[in-house]
């Protein structure tokens, strides 16, 4: 299994530009989410969904759009990027069941320049 | 709303000595999930240990073990015989029992083995 897959692992994007981070998932998990790390802040959470069609904002959500048409995938939307926005951002999933952790991606570095 | 504190951004223990990581969280809730994920300079975040709340035993992994204090809502991960490959940023985490809850991360503590 490949688990859960973050593409791309790096971008470089300018102030205004718009761009998707992938994030695809094959262990059939409901729970998928997108958070953000910035030093000294933790993981924070951007966007989240129980299920395919159903998503719901996280602690940061502006400025990010997300949609869930599939279980498998969760894609992430910058719609104008900013320079605050320059962080390392993680997909995770999981199955619904609370007992069970996070699987995570191995992440997406975004500079925005 | 819940919240996990990590208290300490920085800690340091020579190698093969043991070290604790210290962990604090706010819940109203009485069956939760309580995590640390270690993630080392590669970036990947991995899954270290897990507790659940309605047991009183406390988790153990190899050479990690936690210190689970459900009415001090203390959360702490021992790390004994420190290894060169522990040092890492460890972050606590806490996941209600409700089917969809999200997982809550604590700020991290970042530990340095020193040879």
């Amino acid at each position: 299994n490949a688990g859960v897959t973050q593409t791309p692992k790096f971008q470089v994007l300018k102030t205004g530009q718009s761009m998707t981070l992938q994030c695809a998932q094959d262990m059939n998990h409901e729970y998928m989410s997108w958070y953000r790390q910035d030093p000294g802040m933790g993981l924070r959470l951007i966007h989240y969904s129980v299920g395919a069609g159903i998503t719901d904002q996280g602690e940061v959500p502006n400025g990010y759009n997300v949609s869930r048409s599939t279980t498998e995938d969760f894609p992430l939307r910058l719609l104008s990027a900013a320079p605050s926005q320059t962080s390392v951002y993680f997909c995770a999933s999981s199955l619904a069941r609370a007992p069970n952790g996070y699987t995570f991606g191995s992440g997406t570095r975004l500079t925005v320049v | 709303a819940q919240t996990v504190t990590q208290s300490q951004p920085e800690m340091s223990v020579q190698e093969a000595e043991t070290v604790t990581l210290s962990c604090t969280y706010d819940t109203s809730e009485s069956d939760y999930y309580l995590f640390w994920y270690k993630q080392p300079p590669s970036r990947q975040m991995i899954l270290v240990i897990r507790q659940e709340a309605y047991k009183q035993q406390n988790a153990t992994e190899n050479r990690f073990s936690v210190n689970f204090q459900k009415a001090a809502k203390s959360f702490s991960l021992k790390i004994s015989d420190s290894q060169l490959g522990d040092a890492a940023m460890y972050f606590c985490a806490y996941r209600s029992a409700r089917r969809d809850d999200k997982i809550i991360f604590g700020k991290g503590t970042r530990l340095h083995i020193l040879p």
